[in-house]
C-alpha cells in the first residue's frame, strides 16, 4: 500500500526558510522510474507544481521558483525533503507530495500540510 | 512553461445535467493530460489520465476526450456527489502545469 505524508511547520515568518519532509511507504525511490513531486495550493486557488526528484537523483524545479527551492532524498529513510527560502505571505498554501512514475500519472498524494507565512 | 486554460471558471448546473469542461494548452501536450476532482478541504482525486483513460473506481458518467491542445471533460448526468472543482493538468513536460480550475455549482 502506497502512502505519503507531509510534515513541517504550520507557521513560518517572512524571510525564513521552510523545510518540508515527505515520508512515504509502499515503494522505494531507488526503483527505476520512480519520482516524487511537490505541489502546492494557496487557499481558494489552483494547484501549482514546485519540484520533482527522480530515482536516479535528477532534480527538476518550477521555472518561477527554482532560485528558492531545493529538493533532496534520503532513500534509507524513505523521505524527500523540500526547502524553500525567503518565505513570503504569498507562499501560504497547502503543500502536497505526490508520487509519479516515468510515463505515468498516479493518484498517490499525501494529505497535505498547510503552511502559513506570517509575522 | 505550457499554459493550461480551462473554461468556464464556474458552471451552474442541476442534477441530471450533462456538463462539459474545456481545457486548452498553449502548445501540444499530445495526450498527456489528466483531470482531477477536488472537494473543499480534500486532496485532489485523479479521474482521467492520458486524456481519456478512466481511473479504476471512477464512475462511467465521467469521460475525457481530445488531444494536442484541446481537451474536454464530460459528465453525462451530474450527480449530487459531482459538485466540486475540476482541474486539468498536463504532464507532457517535467514541469507539470494545471488549469485554474472549474467550479461546478448547484443551480
Amino acid at each position: 500500500q502506497v502512502t505519503l505524508k507531509e510534515s513541517g511547520p504550520a507557521l513560518v515568518k517572512p524571510t525564513q526558510t521552510l523545510t518540508l519532509t515527505c515520508t512515504f511507504s509502499g515503494f522505494s525511490l531507488t526503483t527505476t522510474g520512480m519520482r516524487v513531486n511537490w505541489i502546492r495550493q494557496p487557499p481558494g486557488k489552483a494547484l501549482e507544481w514546485l519540484a520533482r526528484i527522480d530515482w536516479d537523483d535528477d532534480e527538476f524545479y518550477s521555472t518561477s521558483l527554482k532560485t528558492r527551492l531545493t529538493i533532496s532524498k534520503d532513500t534509507s529513510k524513505n523521505q524527500v525533503v523540500l526547502k524553500m527560502t525567503n518565505m513570503d505571505p504569498v507562499d501560504t498554501a497547502t503543500y502536497y507530495c505526490v508520487r509519479s512514475r516515468d510515463g505515468y500519472i498516479e493518484d498517490y498524494w499525501g494529505q497535505g500540510t498547510l503552511v502559513t507565512v506570517s509575522s | 512553461d505550457i499554459q493550461m486554460t480551462q473554461s468556464p471558471s464556474t458552471l451552474s448546473a442541476s442534477v441530471g445535467d450533462r456538463v462539459t469542461i474545456t481545457c486548452r494548452a498553449s502548445q501540444s501536450v499530445y495526450s498527456w493530460l489528466a483531470w482531477y476532482q477536488q472537494k473543499p478541504g480534500k486532496v485532489p482525486k485523479l479521474l482521467i489520465s492520458y486524456a481519456s483513460n478512466l481511473q479504476s473506481g471512477v464512475p462511467s458518467r465521467f469521460s475525457g476526450s481530445g488531444s494536442g491542445t484541446e481537451f474536454t471533460l464530460t459528465v453525462s448526468s451530474l450527480q449530487p456527489d459531482d459538485f466540486a472543482t475540476y482541474y486539468c493538468q498536463q504532464y507532457y513536460t517535467y514541469l507539470w502545469t494545471f488549469g485554474q480550475g472549474t467550479k461546478v455549482e448547484i443551480k
